[in-house]
């Protein structure tokens, strides 16, 4: 098991409405990354937050934000909702300075059903 | 576009057999290879990768994975299977300078039967 928490397991709202997903990283890990995993396929990347700052997006519209605090733990915000938001979302976390080959530690996801 | 292919959807094989488990992967650049396992209801957990040096590496629970710069593949490799290897694995590439996205492939449901 990972030290990645993420709250909470599983969440239905309905069209239109908004939902706030919380990731607790691993203790020490300053890099945290969201991930949307549709049913049968691979993560697609969201956005990374590296030391409190956006570090990339996917291509994810805007209604999906994120924010990390001052203790790397992190929020991702889903506006205005639409069925195609159904998915497992996958937080990450990782440590060191380089973000781009570091080994990701994954939290066990947010099973979000929108209907 | 970038992109990470797993042609097999699914790959069955018996326990004490070698494992293979393809990817291939189209990037600029040198990219960054990885393999993720993802058991049921579980999130993913970190194989191994290739940043550079040796074109094979050793990662967890005995699997090792062969980076091809020609073909540009990087297939997941076992000598021996277990039943408790049966599983969801993922390949991913990371490109070059663009922060730490992963691009994942599709995904290869590995059944090891006994």
């Amino acid at each position: 098991e990972t030290g990645v928490t993420q709250s909470p397991t599983h969440l239905i709202k309905t069209r239109g409405q908004q939902v706030t997903l919380r990731c607790s990283s691993q203790s020490g890990h300053n890099t945290v990354s969201w991930y949307q995993q549709a049913l049968g396929q691979g993560p697609q990347f969201i956005f990374q937050y590296y030391r409190e700052e956006e570090n990339g997006r996917g291509n994810f519209p805007p209604r999906f934000s994120g924010l990390q605090f001052p203790n790397y733990s992190s929020e991702l915000n889903v506006n205005a909702l639409e069925l195609d938001d159904s998915a497992l979302y996958l937080c990450a976390s990782s440590a060191g300075n380089n973000p781009e080959y570091e080994k990701l530690f994954f939290g066990s996801g947010t099973q979000l059903s929108v209907l | 576009a970038q992109s990470v292919a797993q042609p097999e959807d699914q790959v069955n094989v018996a326990e004490g057999n070698p494992l293979t488990v393809k990817c291939t992967y189209s990037v600029s650049g040198n990219p960054y290879l990885f393999w993720y396992v993802q058991y049921p209801n579980r999130g993913l957990q970190f194989l191994l990768k290739y940043i550079t040096g040796d074109n094979l590496v050793k990662g967890s629970y005995g699997f090792e994975a062969e980076f091809n710069k020609s073909q540009t593949s990087f297939h997941l490799k076992k000598p021996s299977a277990l039943v408790s290897d049966s599983a969801l694995y993922f390949c991913a590439v990371s490109p070059y300078n663009q922060g730490g996205k992963l691009i994942f492939g599709q995904g290869t449901e590995l059944s090891v039967k006994p």
